[in-house]
């Protein structure tokens, strides 16, 4: 089975641009999780949807959301870019996203540096 | 709310020797504690993980860790460091009610030859 693929690899915008960064989860898995990774804030959780709904979402503000498709995959939006939204952006995707422990398969990450 | 700590932000370790990470949490329910590695430019890929079975887990890569309730505690170790093995390294708890991960600050690992 593909791994989560996570596009694109690397990306560099300006302040006050917006970003779509796009995830595709593992074939079969229905929820997917984004992290957001700095070297000051480690990694911090975004949101998660399961069937195109969010249903869990860390504490950022409205500038980030997200979305999910029919078929699993699931994009991020900033916009109004910062220069402190430079960061790793992990997705993650698991079967059911169930509360049992249920382990989450990363993507490689989308690179954003905001200049 | 949940949280790991991780004690040492840096560990160097000779090739062949013992790997000691840990990692301390706090959760207010049982939690679901996990271990990811990280490579350079690379994703995290899961080590282990205890999800209230046996507590003492093991991992891919001869790695291991063990669930101790008492002191609230989920250490890694690895008995023969290898080369291969620098990367940095996360814990990471989750719950029944709060189903993201959260993560410890990282810990590095280098090895020397």
């Amino acid at each position: 089975k593909a791994g989560v693929t996570q596009t694109p690899r690397y990306l560099i915008k300006t302040r006050g641009q917006q970003v779509t960064l796009s995830c595709s989860p593992i074939s079969g898995h229905r929820s997917v999780s984004w992290y957001q990774q700095t070297p000051g804030q480690g990694l911090q959780f975004l949101f998660e949807y399961f069937s195109e709904t969010q249903r869990n979402k860390g504490n950022f503000p409205g500038r980030f959301s997200g979305r999910q498709f029919s078929n699993s995959r699931s994009e991020m939006n900033v916009s109004t870019l910062e220069l402190g939204d430079s960061a790793l952006y992990l997705c993650a995707s698991s079967p059911q996203g169930s509360r049992q422990g249920e382990t989450q398969y990363f993507g490689p990450g989308t690179r954003l540096l905001v200049l | 709310a949940q949280s790991v700590t991780q004690l040492g932000s840096h560990v160097s370790v000779s090739e062949g020797a013992l790997v000691l990470l840990r990692c301390n949490y706090s959760s207010s329910v049982p939690p679901y504690l996990f271990w990811y590695v990280q490579y350079p430019n690379q994703g995290l890929q899961l080590l282990l993980k205890y999800t209230s079975a046996a507590t003492l887990v093991k991992g891919i890569n001869g790695f291991e860790a063990e669930f101790k309730k008492s002191e609230t505690s989920f250490h890694l170790t690895k008995p023969s460091a290898h080369m291969s093995d620098a990367a940095e390294y996360f814990c990471a708890v989750s719950s029944f009610n709060d189903y993201k991960l959260s993560f410890g600050a990282g810990t590095t690992v280098t090895v020397r030859a």
